[in-house]
């Protein structure tokens, strides 16, 4: 299993440039996460899915938005890219309500300027 | 979720064990407490989790005090490899109710530095 993948590993936005950030998971895993991290931070939630679907907001959703069409897919949209937008994005999944354990990608480093 | 507080930063010396601790003086009976770490430039990895009884796998002990306000992660051996931030996490067990769907409320953790 290759886990979960993230593409790309780096991209420069210019302001107002729009673009998605891709995420997939090959462990057939319902639930699945998209978190940012912000320099000498921890992780903050912006979206989930429980499945294909279904996807709710987290703490920080303004600025983003997600789809959840295949139980192996999650990708991240940002429409109007704005320097606080600049932050790692980490992607995550779990198999389901009753698991303890969440599997997180190696990140997309964002900047936007 | 309970909050908690851990130190921003340790030290520890390869091959001696390393004690992280971390304060959740506000946790509930419904809660676990749950350890990720983070190497640098990579995602979170899950290390280990308990709810009120000691816990060990192969990567990691966790040492639960009896009231349930305080926990410490034990490396038994740290290596160079397990330089890393390690987060405490407390959360709701799993069908306690409320929305939180496995949310991972992760705070700015510890900075563990093994040094040969």
């Amino acid at each position: 299993n290759a886990g979960v993948t993230q593409t790309p590993k780096f991209r420069i936005l210019k302001i107002g440039q729009s673009m998605t950030l891709q995420c997939t998971q090959d462990m057939n895993h319902n639930y699945m996460y998209w978190y940012r991290q912000d320099p000498g931070m921890g992780l903050k939630l912006i979206y989930y899915s429980v499945g294909a679907g279904i996807t709710d907001k987290g703490e920080v959703p303004n600025g983003y938005n997600v789809s959840r069409s295949t139980t192996e897919d999650f990708p991240l949209r940002l429409e109007l890219a704005a320097p606080s937008q600049t932050s790692v994005y980490f992607c995550a999944s779990k198999r389901g309500q009753d698991s303890y354990e969440q599997y997180f990608g190696p990140g997309t480093r964002l900047t936007v300027t | 979720d309970a909050k908690t507080t851990q130190p921003p930063s340790m030290d520890c010396a390869e091959g001696r064990a390393a004690n992280l601790p971390c304060n959740h003086s506000t946790i509930s009976g419904n809660e676990y407490v749950y350890w990720y770490r983070q190497i640098h430039s990579q995602g979170p990895q899950y290390i280990i989790h308990g709810l009120k009884n000691n816990e060990t796998n192969e990567m990691a002990s966790l040492i639960i005090t009896e009231d349930r306000k305080s926990s410490t992660l034990i490396l038994p051996h740290a290596t160079l490899r397990d330089t890393a931030v390690y987060y405490c996490i407390v959360r709701l067990r799993l069908g306690a109710g409320g929305t939180s769907y496995g949310k991972l409320t992760f705070g700015q953790g510890t900075i563990l530095t093994v040094h040969p």
